[in-house]
């Protein structure tokens, strides 16, 4: 099972900042944060991915806390594409090894 | 940028059929893997493939499912005879081998697969 814990649904305003919560209160010491999306059944995308730094790249930030139970995936100015179902996953990140996807957070992106 | 593309987009089969989907995978990527997903509910994986073995596989992976690296760009999953609830959506994903310092798994566009 997900070892991770998202809200179900999430709606954002074109332009503005989307705020995706995740909780990972029994993540190890070498397990990462994942993040993925799926838009409309199309195969999932790798977003970001960090250990306990915040990280950024150009389609996402990654903020974890101080004690690694939590992260908060921020897409900074969310378009109407952003539209899609977000996947949190603690994985240990060695070659051959599973995803393990839960439900995710649906994210609606309005105009 | 490179992808992992999948053939056919759409594979409709009679109960008790064979199908092959199939797979490229990012040129320079040695692992493999299958992950499918039934309508409405989660991605689940299936198997994982390097260096012509089996990685890691789930309990969903049983005896009528195989795997094969038939030549140096594709990767297949065979399902013998396939059933009702073979029914999904199948996604080939793929990431570098070893020496590389992360292991991201980056995923196809999927097979649909209806079994009627």
């Amino acid at each position: 099972d997900a070892k991770t814990t998202q809200p179900t649904s999430m709606d954002c305003a074109e332009g503005r900042a989307a705020n995706l919560p995740c909780n990972h209160s029994t993540i190890s010491g070498n397990e990462y944060v994942y993040w993925y999306r799926q838009i409309h059944s199309q195969g999932p995308q790798y977003i970001i991915h960090g250990l306990k730094n915040n990280e950024t790249n150009e389609m996402a930030s990654l903020i974890i806390t101080e004690d690694r139970k939590s992260s908060t995936l921020i897409l900074p100015h969310a378009t109407l594409r952003d539209t899609a179902v977000y996947y949190c996953i603690v994985w240990g990140g060695q070659a051959g090894t599973a995803l393990i996807f839960g439900k995710g957070t649906t994210l609606s992106v309005s105009s | 940028e490179p992808e992992v593309t999948q053939t056919p987009s759409h594979q409709v089969t009679q109960m008790g059929q064979e199908v092959i989907l199939r797979c490229v995978p990012i040129s320079n990527h040695l692992y493999f893997y299958w992950y499918r997903q039934i309508l409405g509910q989660k991605v689940e994986f299936l198997v994982s493939f390097y260096n012509n073995e089996i990685s890691e596989k789930s309990e969903i992976f049983d005896d009528q499912f195989s795997v094969e690296r038939p030549d140096g760009s594709n990767f297949t999953l065979k399902i013998r005879s396939t059933k009702l609830e073979d029914s999904a959506m199948y996604f080939c994903a793929s990431s570098e081998a070893a020496g590389s310092t992360f292991y991201e798994q980056y995923f196809g566009p999927g097979t649909r697969l209806t079994v009627t």
